[in-house]
């Protein structure tokens, strides 16, 4: 099992362009999370989908993130346009639910100058 | 609600040193508990759980026991080594609901 994969490992990117950070789950897993970490703020969780569809966005910071899940193998986090204070790690992991525990991926680093 | 408190770091010990990460937290439930490790440049790995009360989680040295009457979750490593610098989460998760709460994380730094 290859775990939960995540793509880009880095990414450096201008202010006000659009950035797009990938997942792809552990196959048979129906719950997939998205984290952002930073110093700061510590890991915060912005949102999750169960069985590919969105159950609490509620910590998605602003309209310029989006998320979607077209499948259950696939999973993208779109920021538009970005911002220097969304530098930060974000991470994937993906559960089954009523199991105990997530999988987290390696994390993409974003840096937004 | 739920939350998880858990004490400010970093916490710095010398290697073989004993070591005791806290952590305390409120739930709306009966919760399982965790504790996942985070090492440098990695996501997060489950390291231990418990899922009723006084149940003691262990691996790779380190334990906690589920203590219901006083709401904590402690980690312990009897004797630490310089691998085992990283960030420690205590995490507890709501009857069958899929949602872990985290908390804030206590960094270890071990020195030789």
């Amino acid at each position: 099992d290859a775990g939960v994969i995540q793509s880009p490992r880095h990414e450096v990117t201008e202010m006000g362009q659009e950035v797009t950070l990938r997942c792809k789950p552990i196959s048979g897993h129906n719950s997939l999370f998205w984290y952002r970490q930073t110093m700061m703020r510590g890991l915060e969780l912005l949102i999750y989908f169960n069985n590919n569809v969105p159950i609490d966005d509620s910590g998605m910071p602003e309209d310029r993130f989006s998320a979607k899940m077209p499948n259950a193998s696939f999973s993208t986090l779109k920021i538009q346009p970005s911002e220097p204070r969304d530098s930060a790690v974000y991470f994937c992991a993906s559960s089954l639910q009523g199991s105990y525990g997530y999988t987290f991926g390696s994390g993409t680093r974003l840096t937004v100058v | 609600g739920n939350s998880v408190t858990q004490m400010e770091g970093p916490v710095t010990l010398s290697e073989e040193a004993f070591l005791t990460i806290n952590c305390t937290y409120t739930a709306t439930g009966y919760p399982s508990l965790f504790w996942y490790v985070q090492y440098p440049g990695e996501g997060l790995q489950l390291l231990l759980k418990a899922t009723k009360a006084d149940d003691k989680g262990s691996n790779k040295g380190f334990e906690a026991t589920y203590r219901k009457e006083t709401t904590s979750f402690h980690l312990e490593k009897g004797s630490v080594q310089v691998s085992d610098s990283a960030v420690y989460f205590c995490a507890l998760r709501v009857n069958a609901g899929n949602m872990l709460t985290f908390g804030g994380g206590t960094r270890l730094m071990v020195k030789p």
